[in-house]
């Protein structure tokens, strides 16, 4: 099936800092999403980005669906990014319609 | 008003216990999946279920069996809890079509298994 890789594993900041997350997948893919997963668990949904370019606020996201990569940028970092950051794929050519997540990228912000 | 919810978001069972985790969702989409986070780790598929008649295993169903009592609600079981199935547990929805396939996420069920 599809391999997601997420780099690098952690990542300490101070704040104010600017960072770039990369997402790498070993085939095409029809859905990729971009999470953030809060120090009390909760998963929020940041990104719905199988190609292309968007932005939100601080954060904005780039996929290059033909080199199969993805990256996430956030800007003049918070103490309140803090968490792990996940990149999730569908690719409906061996999946089940379900996402499949990479290992995520652990976000510390320091004040 | 959150759009998918989970109950109870805390759930602390002994060995041998059979409990279940219901998920409800307002977004009025058809498909509904079963997550399951270990530490360290990204999300699993348990089952899916992509309308009230249409219910499938996933990656790791072994244990764990489903019920889509209505679009809007989808439980999981587990039939006899044991401590490997300790872990963060999470409902997902999205809409119909390869077009519409972005998924929303409940806020999880933290389950452990004594």
């Amino acid at each position: 099936g599809i391999q997601v890789e997420q780099s690098p594993p952690d990542l300490i900041l101070q704040e104010g800092a600017n960072s770039t997350l990369r997402c790498n997948f070993s085939d095409s893919v029809n859905n990729l999403q971009w999470f953030h997963q809060n120090p009390w668990g909760q998963l929020i949904n940041l990104f719905y980005i199988p190609s292309g370019t968007k932005q939100n606020g601080r954060l904005s996201a780039t996929t290059v669906a033909t080199e199969r990569y993805s990256l996430l940028y956030i800007s003049s970092s918070q103490t309140t990014d803090s968490g792990v950051y996940f990149c999730a794929v569908i690719n409906y050519g061996g999946s089940q319609g379900n996402l499949i997540f990479g290992k995520g990228t652990k976000l510390s912000v320091k004040p | 008003d959150a759009d998918v919810t989970q109950t109870p978001r805390n759930r602390i069972t002994k060995t041998g216990k059979r409990i279940m985790l219901e998920c409800s969702q307002t977004k009025g989409h058809d498909r509904m999946y079963w997550y399951r986070q270990d530490p360290g780790l990204g999300l699993r598929l348990i089952y899916y279920s992509f309308d009230v008649k249409d219910i499938n295993k996933g990656e790791i169903s072994d244990g764990y069996s489903v019920s889509r009592q209505a679009q809007a609600k989808f439980s999981l079981s587990l039939e006899s809890a044991i401590p490997n199935q300790t872990a963060l547990y999470f409902c997902a929805t999205s809409d119909t079509g390869p077009a519409y396939n972005e998924q929303f996420f409940g806020p999880g069920t933290r389950l452990t298994v004594l």
